[in-house]
């Protein structure tokens, strides 16, 4: 089945203590994300992957590191978290436009962060 | 620039009524206009998306209308029903190097029965 998984699916931890949420896709596409949803401002992007040692910043990076050592998977590190970190997240991964799939993003399940 | 504007941020509807949904945005390099709808506790997934060469294109029940000259485009619910109850997101992209998504920031729609 072609999907994006995420783990944990949910986590509560203290300020400080640095984390790692995984992030696989099992599509070969190259383009991963990371997004952060929050209650009245939608989905914001953290990061996000062109392939395979390309990553860049998007609209929220602050506080947050990404790798993409391998094609499939895009781990979200979170060296000292904050409470203002605390949300939920969602990895997304999706083919170039141009290749039948017309760009559709396909999101993991999430992942609920709480940073006390 | 880069922003999409959603509106509602929230609608309440009967059973077999319809649901409008609308977006706007100013980037006129934006190309690809997506619909994702989220059910609780999952991920957004795609519902329905539009290229501004065409003004209307319709699945079943869902509709996106696109009006270029004005920079908006929406999404018509036809006879909803208590599953479409889901928050739904507009978005828009443009062709070429990250192809990043620009999320409106959502609309819960609530179908009652």
């Amino acid at each position: 089945e072609a999907q994006v998984t995420q783990n944990p699916r949910y986590l509560i931890t203290v300020t400080g203590k640095k984390l790692t949420v995984t992030c696989s896709q099992n599509m070969n596409h190259e383009y991963m994300s990371w997004y952060r949803q929050d209650p009245g401002l939608g989905l914001r992007q953290i990061y996000y992957s062109m392939n395979v040692e390309v990553t860049d910043k998007g609209d929220v990076p602050e506080g947050y590191k990404v790798s993409r050592k391998e094609k499939r998977n895009f781990p979200l590190i979170l060296e000292s978290p904050s409470p203002n970190q605390t949300s939920l997240y969602f990895c997304a991964s999706s083919s170039p436009r141009g290749r039948g799939t017309g760009g559709e993003q396909f999101f993991g399940p999430g992942t609920r962060l709480t940073v006390l | 620039q880069q922003q999409v504007k959603q509106s509602p941020q929230s609608l309440i509807v009967q059973k077999g009524g319809i649901s409008i949904i609308n977006c706007a945005y100013e980037n006129t390099a934006f190309d690809y206009f997506p619909w994702y709808q989220q059910f609780p506790g999952k991920g957004p997934a795609l519902l329905i998306a539009i290229r501004p060469d065409v003004s209307e294109k319709k699945e079943g029940r869902f509709t996106i209308s696109f009006n270029k000259s004005a920079k908006q485009f929406s999404l018509h619910i036809m006879d909803s029903q208590p599953g479409d109850s889901a928050t739904y997101f507009c978005a828009a992209s443009m062709r070429g190097g990250s192809e990043k998504l620009v999320f409106g920031k959502g609309m819960k729609l609530t179908v009652n029965p």
